[in-house]
C-alpha cells in the first residue's frame, strides 16, 4: 500500500509535554495537509504545504503548534506544551496537484494528553 | 469566515431504501465539493465528488447534485446496505485560489438496518 503514512498511530502524553508526528504522503504528491479531528466532528483545517513551502496555517492553530516539511517530502507536526484540549486524532492529507482535487487521507495519529 | 453545514446529523434506514445527506456552504467562490466515507477506526475516504460545472455525478448507487445558486449538494445512496453503515462527510474547496484546502461538515452517521 503506497498511501499516506502516519506514525505514531497513537501517542499519550502528560499536559506539558512535546509530542511529534510524522506524515509520509503518497510519493508523487507535491502537496500536503494537516487536520484534527474531535470525536463526532469533522476534520478541521490545520495547515497545508506545496512542496516545503507551508503556504497557509488556520487562524484557530495556537503558537504551539508547528508543522515542517524540510526537503518536500515527508512532514511534521509538532505540539509544544500539550493541553488537555489538544486530544484529538491528527490527519495527513496529500494531493497531486495544481487546482482542487481528491485529498488522500492517512490513518491518522490519535493524541491523548492525560 | 468559510462555513460547511450539514444535515441531519444521524440517519437510520432500512437495507434496500434510500440516503439523502444534505449540505449548504457558505463561500460562493467554492467550485469542489468531495463526499467522504468514514468507517470507526478507520481514515476518511473519498465516495465521489463533483465541481461547480455540473450539476449531478453519479456512480452506480452514489449520486451527488449540486445547486450552486442555493450553495447547497446533497448525496443520494439508492439501495442501501448494512455496509454502507458509517460516517460521512462533505466538503467544499475554500476561495477562489484552489489551494485544495477543505471545509468539512459536521457529519452524517448512517445506519442501515438488515
Amino acid at each position: 500500500d503506497t498511501g499516506v503514512s502516519q506514525n505514531p498511530r497513537h501517542k499519550i502524553t502528560k499536559r506539558g509535554q512535546n509530542v511529534t508526528f510524522r506524515c509520509d504522503p503518497i510519493s508523487e504528491h507535491n502537496r500536503l495537509y494537516w487536520y484534527r479531528q474531535t470525536l463526532g466532528q469533522g476534520p478541521e483545517f490545520l495547515t497545508y504545504f506545496q512542496n516545503e513551502a507551508q503556504l497557509e496555517k488556520s487562524r484557530l492553530l495556537s503558537d504551539r503548534f508547528s508543522a515542517e516539511r524540510p526537503k518536500g517530502s515527508f512532514s511534521t507536526l509538532e505540539i509544544q506544551r500539550t493541553e488537555q484540549g489538544d486530544s484529538a486524532m491528527y490527519l495527513c492529507a496529500s494531493s497531486p496537484r495544481q487546482g482542487n482535487s481528491p485529498l488522500h487521507f492517512g490513518n491518522g495519529t490519535r493524541l491523548t494528553v492525560t | 469566515g468559510e462555513n460547511v453545514e450539514q444535515h441531519p446529523s444521524t440517519l437510520s434506514v432500512q437495507e434496500g431504501d434510500s440516503a439523502v445527506i444534505k449540505c449548504t456552504y457558505s463561500d460562493s467562490a467554492s467550485n469542489y465539493f468531495p463526499w467522504y466515507k468514514q468507517e470507526l477506526g478507520k481514515r476518511p475516504q473519498l465516495i465521489i465528488d463533483i465541481r461547480s460545472n455540473v450539476g449531478e455525478k453519479k456512480d452506480q448507487r452514489i449520486a451527488v447534485t449540486l445547486n450552486k445558486t442555493a450553495k447547497h449538494f446533497s448525496l443520494h445512496i439508492t439501495e442501501t446496505q448494512p455496509e454502507d453503515s458509517a460516517v460521512y462527510f462533505c466538503a467544499a474547496s475554500v476561495g477562489s485560489s484552489n489551494t485544495g484546502k477543505l471545509i468539512f461538515g459536521q457529519g452524517t452517521t448512517l445506519q442501515v438496518k438488515p
